[in-house]
C-alpha cells in the first residue's frame, strides 16, 4: 500500500513570491507521482506528473517538482505566484507496475493563498 | 466540450433518504473512477470501474454504498439511507486506461444530508 503525506495544510504567499509544497511518499514499491490543482468549486486538473526519466519535471502555468527516491519526496515549486494560483494543491501515488488502472492515492492537501 | 460530466451538482438529502449521482466519462474513456472529499480533507478512492466491470470496490463503505457502469449510460453511484456523515463532495473521474496515473476529473457532486 502507498501513502502521501502533504507537511502543510495551508501556504500562504505573496504575490510575486517563490512557493515550494512539500509532498513525502510512502511504498515497498516503484511510483508514478502527481500533482493535481483543484480551484474553488471544481474538479482536480493534472499539473505534472513524473513516470520515469529526469528527476526534474515541468508542468503547466509555470510549475515543477523534483523527484528525490532518497528522500521519497516529490516538492512542487513555482519561482513567482500569481493571484490565479490561489488554490488546493494535492500529491498523488500510484504504483509504477502491477497494478491495473489508474488509481491514485493522494495526499490531504495543501491550500494556497497568494495575497497581493 | 467533451469533459467528465457529473450531475447533479449540488444535492440535498433528508437523512434515510437515497442519493444518485451520475458520471458520463470523457468521449472515448471506458475506466471510472469514483471518490469522496470529506470538508478539510483529501480525495478518498472509492471505486473503479470499467463498462459493466467493478475493478476494485476497496474504498467502497461495505454498507447502504453502490456503483455501476452499465453498458449504455453514465456510471451511478448510489448512497442508500444517508446520514449526516456521507455529506462530501463526490467525484468522479475518467481514463482511457492506459496506466500512466493521468486522470480526468468532473467539477463534482455535493451532497448535503440535513
Amino acid at each position: 500500500a502507498q501513502s502521501v503525506t502533504q507537511l502543510d495544510s495551508q501556504v500562504p504567499v505573496f504575490e510575486e513570491a517563490p512557493v515550494e509544497l512539500r509532498c513525502n511518499y510512502s511504498s515497498s514499491v516503484s511510483v508514478y507521482l502527481f500533482w493535481y490543482v483543484q480551484y474553488p468549486n471544481q474538479g482536480l486538473q493534472l499539473l505534472l506528473k513524473y513516470l520515469s526519466g529526469s528527476t526534474l519535471v515541468k508542468g503547466i502555468n509555470g510549475f515543477e517538482a523534483e523527484f528525490n527516491k532518497s528522500q521519497t519526496s516529490f516538492h512542487l515549486r513555482k519561482p513567482s505566484v500569481h493571484i490565479s494560483d490561489t488554490a488546493e494543491y494535492f500529491c498523488a501515488v500510484k504504483p509504477a507496475l502491477g497494478a491495473a488502472g489508474n488509481k491514485l492515492t493522494f495526499g490531504g492537501g495543501t491550500r494556497v493563498l497568494v495575497k497581493p | 466540450n467533451a469533459g467528465v460530466m457529473q450531475n447533479p451538482r449540488h444535492l440535498v438529502r433528508r437523512r434515510g433518504q437515497e442519493a444518485r449521482l451520475r458520471c458520463s466519462p470523457m468521449k472515448g474513456h471506458s475506466h471510472v473512477y469514483w471518490y469522496r472529499q470529506l470538508p478539510e480533507e483529501g480525495l478518498k478512492f472509492m471505486v473503479y470501474l470499467q463498462k459493466e466491470n467493478i475493478i476494485d470496490e476497496s474504498g467502497m463503505p461495505k454498507e447502504r454504498f453502490s456503483a455501476e457502469f452499465p453498458k449504455e449510460g453514465p456510471s451511478i453511484l448510489r448512497i442508500q439511507q444517508v446520514v449526516r456523515g456521507d455529506s462530501a463532495a463526490y467525484f468522479c473521474a475518467s481514463s482511457q486506461g492506459q496506466n500512466t496515473g493521468e486522470l480526468f476529473f468532473g467539477e463534482g457532486s455535493r451532497l448535503t444530508v440535513l
